[in-house]
């Protein structure tokens, strides 16, 4: 298994642009989410996913859409791009707590975004 | 009093060293609680997780001590390779959406 994956790894955008974070699991996992991680912040959820064609929004969703058409995809859009958006962006998915199973993330690998 | 409070270091200590960490949450309510270490520039992973009677995991221990709403992590004979920032995560109420992630304590073993 390749677990979860995201992509690109690093991006640079400029103000106003747009684009969009992917991620993929590859474990079955019906729990998905979206965190950003900035210096002093910790992480913060951004917008969650309990199953496909569910989603709903975390701490910080302002700026940022998400969509679950699958259970193996979650991808992350940035609408326009604002310099506070720089940051270490993971996507995590998780077991279905319905079952009994944990709380337990797993993370992806990340992706550094710069906005300029 | 933040949700989820943890100091955030770093802790500098030689190899062989026991150290300890403390994490206060501010829910009573919380139900469910975890460590998870995170390597620099790296995603956060697992360590364990927090059962109400402690546990143990190798070199690792964990506490909770819900009449006064901390979680505690215990490392014995500290390896070079501990050194990371670690994660105090709690589960406010039962729910998916409700984890809190703390800020992190840095670990730094040196030889």
């Amino acid at each position: 298994n390749a677990g979860v994956t995201q992509t690109p790894k690093f991006q640079v955008l400029k103000t106003g642009q747009s684009m969009t974070l992917q991620c993929a699991q590859d474990m079955n996992h019906e729990y998905m989410s979206w965190y950003r991680q900035d210096p002093g912040m910790g992480l913060r959820l951004i917008h969650y996913s309990v199953g496909a064609g569910i989603t709903d929004q975390g701490e910080v969703p302002n700026g940022y859409n998400v969509s679950r058409s699958t259970t193996e995809d979650f991808p992350l859009r940035l609408l326009s791009a604002a310099p506070s958006q720089t940051s270490v962006y993971f996507c995590a998915s998780s077991y279905d707590p319905r079952t009994g199973a944990s709380y337990e993330q797993y993370f992806g690998p990340g992706t550094r975004l710069t906005v300029t | 009093r933040k949700e989820v409070e943890q100091d955030p270091g770093p802790f500098n200590v030689p190899e062989g060293a026991t150290v300890a960490f403390n994490c206060t949450y501010s829910n009573s309510a919380s139900q469910s609680f975890f460590w998870y270490r995170q390597d620099c520039r790296k995603e956060p992973k697992l360590l364990m997780s927090v059962y109400s009677s402690g546990n143990e995991d190798g070199r690792f221990t964990a506490q909770l001590n819900r009449a006064s709403q901390y979680i505690s992590l215990l490392i014995r004979d500290s390896k070079l390779s501990d050194s990371a920032t670690y994660l105090c995560v709690v589960n406010a109420r039962s729910g998916y959406s409700t984890l809190t992630f703390g800020k992190g304590t840095m670990l730094l073993v040196s030889p």
